[in-house]
Parts: structure tokens; sequence; C-alpha cells
């Protein structure tokens, strides 16, 4: 296993556009989340899911933002009409349930401009 | 106020030294703490996690925790050029309902000097 896979690593985009990310998390964990970190700040978190199911959405997810988790295992998030203020990294992570450990597998992000 | 917050640095020691980062968060609630380790264009890494109050070693590292307080600080000993990251805690919550996300600080940057 590779670890966390992110693609495309990097996005140009032109406001108003469509763009969609994916995540393949390590095989064995069911659960996958989406974080967005801009320059100077840690990552603020996006939504988060356990297996196929979407048990969580953050206020910063406004309606444009959409994730899928098809059949638990890759996960895409979609913005619709991009905007400037999108620009950002978008990290996706991926841990194992039942573990006490919370903590998460990071994959490399995917680094959106949007001109 | 913010739910986890770090100072944004940058934090210089010398090499050699000890690296002392600090992180205060605010959900008493909270009850698993974490530091990655972020470098420059690169994804964060999970470097130590801490569960107890007191000290946790993991080679030239040291996380602390105090919930009383509501503190965590991790300690680098033997401070090295390729420590220079930027250092992020996180925190997170029993699941309320179904919460298991992790809430960053943004993160201090360390600059150790050769």
């Amino acid at each position: 296993d590779t670890g966390v896979s992110q693609n495309p690593r990097h996005k140009i985009t032109k406001r108003g556009q469509n763009v969609t990310f994916r995540c393949d998390p390590i095989s064995e964990h069911n659960r996958l989340y989406w974080y967005r970190q801009t320059l100077g700040q840690g990552p603020e978190f996006l939504t988060y899911f356990q297996n196929e199911a979407q048990l969580e959405k953050s206020r910063l997810l406004s309606d444009r933002f959409s994730a899928e988790r098809p059949k638990g295992s890759f996960s895409t998030l979609e913005i619709q009409r991009t905007e400037q203020g999108d620009s950002a990294m978008y990290l996706c992570a991926s841990s194992l349930d039942g573990v006490s450990n919370y903590g998460y597998t990071f994959g490399s992000g995917t680094r959106l401009t949007v001109v | 106020q913010k739910e986890v917050e770090q100072n944004s640095g940058p934090l210089s020691v010398p090499e050699g030294a000890i690296a002392s980062l600090n992180c205060t968060y605010s959900d008493r609630g909270s009850q698993s703490f974490f530091w990655y380790r972020q470098y420059s264009g690169k994804s964060p890494e999970l470097i130590m996690s801490i569960y107890s109050n007191g000290d946790k070693e993991d080679g030239r590292f040291t996380a602390q925790l105090n919930k009383a307080s509501q503190y965590v600080s991790l300690l680098i000993r033997d401070s090295q050029p390729s420590d220079s990251a930027t250092y992020l805690c996180a925190v997170s919550r029993p699941p309320n309902p179904g919460r298991r996300a992790l809430t960053f600080g943004s993160g201090t940057r360390l600059q150790v000097q050769p």
C-alpha cells in the first residue's frame, strides 16, 4: 500500500469553471476526510465519510461543494462555479475505525489555483 | 476564541538546543491530542499523539498534556536543521454526534539555525 493518493497534484482553473478532485485512501481505512488549507493556516475541516456515508459537513462546505464516496472506496470532491477564494490546498486523509488513535494519514494534496 | 491556538512564530533555536512548542485548546471535552509536522509545500505528517495527562516520549520528541490547564506542548531535543518546519497541534472530541474530525491550530513555524 502506498498511502493516501490524491489527483491531480495541481489544478489551475478559470473562475466559474467546475473542478473535481479524487482521493484514494489507504485500502483498509474506512474513514475519509477532506480538509482545505490556505497559506499560513492549519487545515480546515470540510467533510467526513465513514464507509460510503457522509457523516459530517462543515459550514465551510457551501452548496457549490459536493463530496461523494461511492462504495466506500475512493472519494471525489467537486467545486462548482469556482471563485478566487477557493484557491487553496485540498487535503484528503484517511484513518481506521475502532482505533483509539484518531490521527490520520494525509495525502499529498491537490493545490487549486483559480484565476 | 479559536478552538486550538498556537503562536505562529517563527520560533528560532540553535542546532542542538531544545525547541518548545505550545498549544492551548478551548473545548474541555477534547480527549485526543496530536502533533503534526508540515514541511513547506508538503502535507502534514503525524509525529506524536497523547491522550493522558503527563509526558509521552518518542525518540527526540516529548509531548506533554495538562488537561486542567487545557495545554499541550511538544519538546524537540537536540534540534536539527531538518526539524525546521511548521508544527500543527490538533485535537479531537468524542463523537458528538458523529463528530470525529480533528481540529487543527494554525501552526508554529520552527527554524533551527545551523
